[in-house]
């Protein structure tokens, strides 16, 4: 089954630092482009970042350059997000999902930014 | 960047009626265009990409059409489970970008 699976969210303090994987199966990781969206309560999507098949190529939303890294490990098909200097407008689901037009999506992980 | 504006951000519908959601690109976008599906609770899920291929598993009921700046979903007859929160993307370029998200409702 091609699926998505999201791990690593949990509650985190303003400044903190937390690490979100994602997990691949069903298809050839590789070969895929590969996005973080995410979506604070109560609020629309917005696009966080993407990389490459080959991880070469990473691209970010202007509010989160310099704090969060995407990367990926292809021989274990999982995706990463490191999210350092949390902000509490970082709260949100983080979803990863397949290509740039995102046609398939993980369940989604919670984080939680407050003191 | 290319901002998405979606309209209407919210409408009442009755089952069986035909809808139809509009987004608007600042900036021409080809056809690289996706719409999605949210319920409450749940991730979304992808009915439309190139602007009017229906992915895989999507009923047709469920439309797309245009290019350019302007693009339309419909939904042909609305039935209850139809009722969500639908968003576009454009793909063209980065950042890449949602539209605010249109919310049908139940009349």
């Amino acid at each position: 089954e091609v699926q998505l699976l999201e791990s690593g969210g949990g509650l985190v303090q303003p400044g903190g630092s937390l690490k979100l994987s994602c997990a691949a199966s069903g298809f050839t990781f590789s070969s895929y482009v590969m996005s973080w969206v995410r979506q604070a309560p109560g609020r629309g999507l917005e696009w966080v970042s993407t990389i490459g098949g080959s991880g070469a190529g990473t691209y970010y939303t202007d509010s989160v350059k310099g704090r969060f890294t995407i990367s990926r490990d292809n021989s274990k098909n999982t995706l990463y997000l490191q999210m350092n200097s949390l902000r509490a407008e970082d709260t949100a689901v983080y979803y990863c999902a397949r290509s740039e037009n995102h046609l398939l999506w993980g369940q989604g992980t919670l984080v939680t930014v407050s003191s | 960047d290319i901002q998405m504006t979606q309209s209407p951000s919210s409408l009442s519908a009755s089952v069986g009626d035909r809808v139809t959601i509009t987004c608007r690109a600042s900036q021409g976008i080809s056809n690289y265009l996706v719409w999605f599906q949210q319920k409450p609770g749940k991730a979304p899920r992808s009915l439309i990409y190139a602007a009017s291929t229906l992915q895989s598993g999507v009923p047709s009921k469920f439309s797309g059409s245009g290019s350019g700046t302007d693009f339309t979903l419909t939904i042909s007859s609305l039935q209850p489970e139809d009722f969500a929160t639908y968003y576009c993307q454009q793909y063209k370029s980065y950042p890449l970008t949602f539209g605010g998200g249109s919310k049908v409702e139940i009349k």
